[in-house]
């Protein structure tokens, strides 16, 4: 059983920078990709990038470009999502979540991580 | 404007079938998944590779596919599927959510 455990709750202020954290527990870190998606409050889910499994591609959502960054620490099977610059509307929970494919028809995301919660704030 | 549309709202009353759909031009191309999310809870994956369910999820759940058009369709609504609706695939430049069905169960 694979489960996606992430860091704790993080308070900014704008203009700072912030790193959430999401390990692995189980199998397949090193076969699949991971995705970060954000919710903000009473919206619906953003998709906000992705990191191969051996960290070396990212392919980030075009909002978000220059402010984002993903890697990944494969001897810990602990990933993470840097965002800087932060401002008020970067208040969200953060997910990560795994990805399947079945070719290049289809994908899908699971399990997901309980979410961490960042607020911006000054 | 968003890559995928979704309604953002629909209500069914119990016991009744409802339609959920996205549409999108990537929908012409590949096919959608889709997850719940309850309040307060992370997403959960109900539809995935075409039509396929996860343990656990309901044989009242299916998935269905035409033109640019993903649809998600309850039969038999219960009211535990009170919850929001996203559908989730290939985008131009990335991977994209739809905006979220928000169903309510009368």
């Amino acid at each position: 059983q694979v489960s996606l455990v992430q860091s704790g709750e993080e308070v900014k202020k704008p203009g700072a920078s912030v790193k959430v954290s999401c390990r692995t527990s189980g199998d397949g870190f090193h076969r699949h990709h991971l995705h970060w998606v954000r919710q903000t409050p009473g919206q619906g889910l953003e998709w906000m990038g992705v990191i191969s499994p051996s960290g070396d591609i990212t392919i980030y959502a075009q909002d978000l470009q220059g402010r984002v960054t993903m890697t990944r620490d494969t001897s810990t099977s602990t990933d993470y999502m840097e965002l800087s610059s932060l401002r008020p509307e970067d208040t969200a929970i953060y997910y990560c979540t795994r990805d399947h494919s079945n070719g290049d028809i289809t994908w899908w995301l699971d399990p997901w991580g309980q979410g961490t919660l960042v607020i911006v704030s000054s | 404007s968003s890559e995928v549309t979704q309604g953002p709202a629909m209500s069914v009353a119990l016991g009744q079938t409802v339609r959920i759909t996205c549409q999108g031009d990537s929908l012409k191309t590949s096919y959608a998944s889709w997850y719940q999310q309850r309040p307060g809870q992370a997403p959960l994956l109900v539809i995935y590779n075409k039509n396929n369910r996860p343990s656990g999820i309901p044989d009242r759940f299916s998935a269905s596919w035409s033109g640019n058009t993903a649809s998600l369709t309850i039969t038999g609504t219960q009211a535990e599927d009170e919850a929001d609706y996203y559908c989730f695939s290939r985008g131009r430049s990335g991977w994209v959510f739809g905006g979220g069905t928000k169903l309510t169960v009368l």
